[in-house]
């Protein structure tokens, strides 16, 4: 089946500029996950959706940043006022969360952010 | 404070030979384990896992193995082949608490050398 897709996969603007990142989870998987890795570091966990309940934002570096999911499926990360040290790879992961015995986390190809 | 280690950046290893790569955590309340492999302009790919009730979980030529007491656990990989050429990422999660976030490593590089 499909797996996890994201839009755009490169995307370059200017600072100060507002950007949208998109991400379509894997169908029946109602957790979903951003996460952003900068050059030459690891995974950096930001946001996590599971079903209705509230979101995890534990991870969002600033107020500039923000995420909405529609239902179970598609989700959009925002970044407000990009600055230069917003760039990085944007990556959407999903799973079945907590409440089904598979945990694992599949991810999307990610979108290269670069902020000029 | 970097909860999960991977102290090797890179390891190489000739074709045919097992591959180990390690990793330590420090937070005694992860109970999920996870490895992603990763190739360049690709997203992670999962691999294989452990649940902190196990020692020890097998798939084809990948194991896994942990060590609770140590805080350390390690993939093997046998025979090692030049398609294993990535990097690894080590993950850690805390699902029986319901914090299913993953708390990565570092990764390392693997270099299958023909």
């Amino acid at each position: 089946g499909a797996g996890v897709s994201q839009s755009p996969s490169n995307k370059v603007t200017e600072k100060g500029k507002d950007v949208e990142l998109r991400c379509d989870p894997i169908s029946g998987h109602t957790a979903l996950y951003w996460y952003r890795q900068r050059l030459g570091q690891g995974l950096e966990f930001l946001i996590y959706f599971q079903g209705n309940s509230a979101p995890d934002k534990s991870g969002l570096p600033s107020d500039r940043f923000s995420a909405e999911r529609t239902g179970e499926s598609v989700s959009t990360l925002t970044i407000q006022r990009t600055q230069q040290e917003d760039s990085a790879v944007y990556l959407c992961a999903s799973s079945f969360g907590t409440r089904q015995p598979s945990y694992e986390q599949y991810f999307g190809p990610g979108t290269r952010l670069t902020v000029t | 404070d970097q909860q999960v280690k991977q102290n090797s950046p890179s390891l190489s290893v000739q074709e045919g030979r097992i591959s180990i790569l390690n990793c330590d955590y420090t937070n005694s309340m992860f109970d999920y384990f996870l490895w992603y492999k990763k190739y360049p302009a690709e997203g992670p790919t999962f691999l294989i896992s452990i649940s902190s009730i196990k020692d020890k979980n097998e798939d084809g030529r990948f194991t896994v193995f942990l060590n609770k007491s140590a805080k350390h656990l390690s993939l093997h990989i046998v025979p090692s082949q030049p398609g294993d050429s990535a990097v690894y990422f080590c993950a850690a999660s805390e699902v029986m608490f319901g914090n299913e976030k993953l708390t990565f490593g570092t990764g390392t590089r693997l270099t299958i050398i023909p």
